[in-house]
């Protein structure tokens, strides 16, 4: 099976713009999950889409946006870009297992640069 | 909410030395699963090994295995006969039902 890909692999924007992010989840799967991940905070949870559907979300602002689409693509957005939302940010998926849980498989990432 | 906590930023070994990497954490759930992710340089995160709560055995993926302490809160990672393509930073990672918590990681370096 293919596994998870995300587009674009690096992205340079400038203060203000706003950027999506692109990921295909590995067949199958119906859970994806977004996090971001920079060298002083560390990764952190974004948000998790089921089925087109928002289960969870971190604690981001409302600039942070997602959606999931019927064969399970992902996007996320973030608008009015500033210097600290530079990170990389991963996209993983998942078949979501009874319970609730799941075991994660993570994409290359998209490395954004805010200029 | 979940905390994961490893308390070695860095570690380095001797190629072929076994080598245990820490993590504890917090939590007031009973369902949960906890895995260990490597992140070479190409920043590719790779799964390495889960353990689910509710199993008393411990896991074991060819020379990766795990010390699951439930009542202690406590999962590390022992890598037996390390190899030079192990060098990567190592998470520790918490499902619970708000989505996976990380810890900061551990930097292991093998030395040739």
């Amino acid at each position: 099976k293919a596994g998870v890909t995300q587009t674009p692999r690096y992205l340079i924007k400038t203060r203000g713009q706003q950027v999506t992010l692109s990921c295909s989840p590995i067949s199958g799967h119906r859970s994806v999950s977004w996090y971001q991940q920079t060298p002083g905070q560390g990764l952190q949870f974004l948000f998790e889409y089921f089925s087109e559907t928002q289960r969870n979300k971190g604690n981001f602002p409302g600039r942070f946006s997602g959606r999931q689409f019927s064969n399970s693509r992902s996007e996320m957005n973030v608008s009015t870009l500033e210097l600290g939302d530079s990170a990389l940010y991963l996209c993983a998926s998942s078949h979501l297992e009874a319970g609730g849980r799941d075991t994660q498989y993570f994409g290359p990432g998209t490395r954004l640069t805010v200029l | 909410a979940q905390t994961v906590t490893q308390s070695q930023p860095e570690m380095s070994v001797q190629e072929a030395e076994t080598v245990t990497l820490s993590c504890t954490y917090d939590t007031s759930e009973n369902n949960y699963y906890l895995f260990w992710y490597k992140q070479p340089p190409s920043r590719q995160m790779i799964l390495v090994i889960r353990q689910e709560a509710y199993k008393q055995q411990n896991a074991t993926e060819n020379r990766f295995s795990v010390n699951f302490q439930k009542a202690a809160k406590s999962f590390s990672l022992k890598i037996s006969d390390s190899q030079l393509g192990d060098t990567a930073m190592y998470f520790c990672a918490f499902r619970g039902a708000d989505g996976l918590t990380f810890g900061k990681g551990t930097h292991l370096i093998i030395q040739p």
